[in-house]
């Protein structure tokens, strides 16, 4: 079985400063890793994937990725956030067995103030 | 290129009726998969469609049936509708299942 954990709910941040959310995965068989973003009344939008490769990978707004497969975490992170980026996180794996079926954690309300 | 559209976009609906969603994915997608989004539940896999084929179901009872047509549209149905249904239906499709999935912009149904 595979399960993804957010390990915070909400993350609170003024802008500029930099930011971290955490994700970590269980899985007894090879995922592939992604973050999304949903906006209010939006769907999600992809921000980032991990399928193979380089473990840093970069993605849409200035959000970056590590993918750790010893800690089982693929932690996103921003150097600098802006208000725009407040937003519901959404963390995800999908087995490379080709199901169509993502698993996402519960999501991470990122909320940032001026 | 034209992104994932479903309709529509909100639906109210009381107990017992029946509904059905749209999903028309990116050109060329031939994988459409259907999640639940609750506050409590989070996003819950519903299932996933590839060449009018269902090949993966997740844990919903048999009330919410789908299929896919040639053209790779989709429709999710919901039967016999009860107030816990009430969420946002998002798809998302792909260009195979083991690929990054695009979503659209869901329906959110209401049940009265």
């Amino acid at each position: 079985a595979q399960s993804v954990t957010q390990l915070d709910s909400q993350v609170p941040v003024f802008e500029e400063a930099p930011v971290e959310l955490r994700c970590n995965y269980s899985s007894s068989v090879s995922v592939y890793l992604f973050w999304y973003v949903q906006y209010p009344n939006q769907g999600l939008q992809l921000l980032l994937k991990y399928l193979s490769g380089s473990t840093l990978v970069k993605g849409i707004n200035g959000f970056e990725a590590e993918f750790n497969k010893s800690q089982t975490s693929f932690h996103l992170r921003k150097p600098s956030v802006h208000i725009s980026d407040t937003a519901e996180y959404f963390c995800a794996a999908l087995p490379t067995s080709n199901t169509g079926k993502l698993i996402f954690g519960q999501g991470t309300t990122l909320q940032v103030k001026p | 290129k034209a992104g994932v559209t479903q309709t529509p976009r909100y639906l109210i609906k009381t107990r017992g009726q029946q509904v059905t969603l749209s999903c028309s994915p990116i050109s060329g997608h031939r994988s459409v998969s259907w999640y639940q989004q609750t506050p409590g539940q989070g996003l819950q896999f519903l299932f996933e469609y590839f060449s009018e084929t269902q090949r993966n179901k997740g844990n919903f009872p048999g009330r919410f049936s789908g299929r896919q047509f040639s053209n790779s549209r989709s429709e999710m149905n919901v039967s016999t509708l009860e107030l816990g249904d009430s969420a946002l239906y998002l798809c998302a499709s792909s260009t195979s299942g083991d690929q990054p999935q695009h979503f659209g912009d869901g329906t959110r149904l209401s049940i009265l």
